[in-house]
């Protein structure tokens, strides 16, 4: 069974770096993208990056190229995305997902986290 | 900076039949863009509901149906169930780049 685990809440002070995971079971962890998706508090969703665990080739959405980083670490089967300098404008719950190729970018999804920084 | 437009909400009542859309900017959507269905219920992760234009997931129900038409992406949703209440969110691609849509409330009532 496909599962993706992401960790748990945050809340940080503006300024603050962080790190969110993401960790996958269940199919060949290297060999698939993983997807980060943003949902800012009663807004839609937008597509972060992606990532190759297999050699951590690395795609950026120019909205968001500069103010992310997206890691990955294929011995712990998980993905990861980090900021160094939390905004409060970066509140949201943040998704990821597998990316199973062309035409199918996001079949299973974590639960999400959600992250707070007050302003 | 391409952007993705759907109906921001519509409602439809139980056992009725609904058609979401999903255009671009960019033009006419193609297959090429690989459309892509999401369902969003309040507090929980969205579910991938349609890949590349028309195809299932093998958890998708089957009154769940994506096409092209009129230069759009389309979901129909036929014998519309009250569970099917959701936001509906489609996803195109831009060579290595993805877009989603603004997303539809969709009501049942």
């Amino acid at each position: 069974e496909v599962q993706l685990v992401q960790s748990g809440t945050a809340v940080k002070e503006p300024g603050e770096s962080l790190k969110i995971s993401c960790k996958a079971s269940g199919y060949s962890f290297s060999n698939f993208w993983v997807l980060w998706v943003r949902q800012v508090p009663g807004k839609g969703l937008e597509w972060m990056g992606i990532i190759y665990p297999g050699d951590s080739e690395t795609r950026y959405s120019p909205s968001f190229q500069g103010h992310v980083t997206i890691s990955a670490d294929k011995s712990v089967n998980t993905a990861y995305l980090q900021w160094r300098s939390l905004k409060a404008s970066d509140t949201a719950t943040y998704y990821c997902a597998r990316h199973a190729g062309i035409g199918v970018p996001a079949d299973f999804w974590g639960q999400g986290t959600l992250v707070t920084v007050p302003s | 900076q391409t952007v993705v437009t759907q109906e921001p909400s519509l409602t439809v009542s139980p056992g009725g039949t609904v058609t979401l859309t999903c255009a671009s900017t960019t033009g006419a959507v193609t297959g090429g863009h690989y459309p892509n269905w999401f369902q969003q219920k309040p507090g929980q992760a969205p579910r991938a509901l349609i890949y590349s234009t028309s195809n299932k997931h093998s958890w998708t129900p089957a009154r769940f149906s994506g096409s092209l038409l009129g230069g759009k992406a389309v979901l129909i949703l036929s014998d519309v169930q009250p569970e099917d209440e959701a936001d509906y969110y489609c996803l195109l691609c831009y060579g290595g780049d993805c877009v989603f849509g603004g997303g539809t409330k969709l009501t049942v009532l």
